[in-house]
């Protein structure tokens, strides 16, 4: 269980395109995914927290017009690089959490479970 | 920034010999996880300590925990080509809504 998956798994896009990213929780429900972007040889950095049916909070440093992230199901979604540049290119990687009053250790220990990415490369 | 640091950046050990990795954070944590990434793919969860936890076993994995240190380490016994990976360390903070923050990462080489 708790499977996460993320649509394409890899693009490329000429500049000044806008690219989308699915992710989906196959077998759950989630309020609650991560968007996370890591340059080659790099960390996960947290983009933002995507949260149903409200506006996604940024962390410090990240467009929010740059990147809109759009939440409109339990089970979807969907981060859009808008005017991709060269400088965009990288791997984006989502997850999801199992929404609260959930049984279980994962859920008590906010775990959370990683889609496979999607490397994007702007040429 | 509040990245973690792990040490080593990289480490590259014989099939057989064990593995050993470092993390160190910089503030209160609920818990501290532990994640394996192949080049190029997605995270494969590993195992969680909970802040209230000094050592986890799963396998042949072995994690600590040292909340006074803050700091953490992930042994990799009798080491195959297979594990051949990034590891990366996330801590959960308290009052960050369950955000996780992510260490630097040790690329582990394992030859035959």
């Amino acid at each position: 269980g708790a499977v996460v998956s993320q649509h394409p798994s890899w693009v490329i896009c000429k500049s000044g395109t806008s690219v989308k990213i699915e992710c989906r929780s196959l077998d759950f429900q989630a309020t609650t995914m991560f968007w996370y972007r890591q340059f080659p040889k790099q960390s996960l950095m947290l983009m933002a927290t995507s949260n149903e049916g409200s506006k996604a909070t940024y962390e410090q440093g990240v467009e929010k017009d740059k990147f809109l992230i759009n939440h409109a199901s339990l089970t979807l979604s969907t981060l859009t690089v808008t005017s991709a540049h060269p400088e965009d290119s990288s791997f984006y990687i989502c997850s999801a959490r199992l929404p609260p009053g959930t049984s279980g250790r994962a859920a008590s220990y906010n775990e959370q479970f990683f889609g496979p990415g999607t490397r994007l490369t702007v040429l | 920034s509040q990245q973690g640091e792990e040490d080593p950046q990289a480490l590259s050990i014989q099939e057989g010999e064990n593995a050993t990795m470092n993390c160190s954070y910089k503030t209160s944590i609920n818990n501290l996880q532990w994640y394996r990434q192949n080049s190029g793919r997605g995270l494969v969860h590993l195992i969680l300590i909970r802040s209230n936890e000094r050592e986890k076993h799963s396998g042949r994995l072995r994690v600590t925990l040292d909340t006074s240190k803050k700091s953490s380490s992930l042994l990799i016994t009798a080491s195959r080509a297979a594990d051949t990976a990034s590891y990366f360390c996330a801590t959960d903070a308290t009052g960050t809504a369950s955000k996780l923050t992510f260490g630097t990462g040790t690329r582990l080489q394992v030859t035959l």
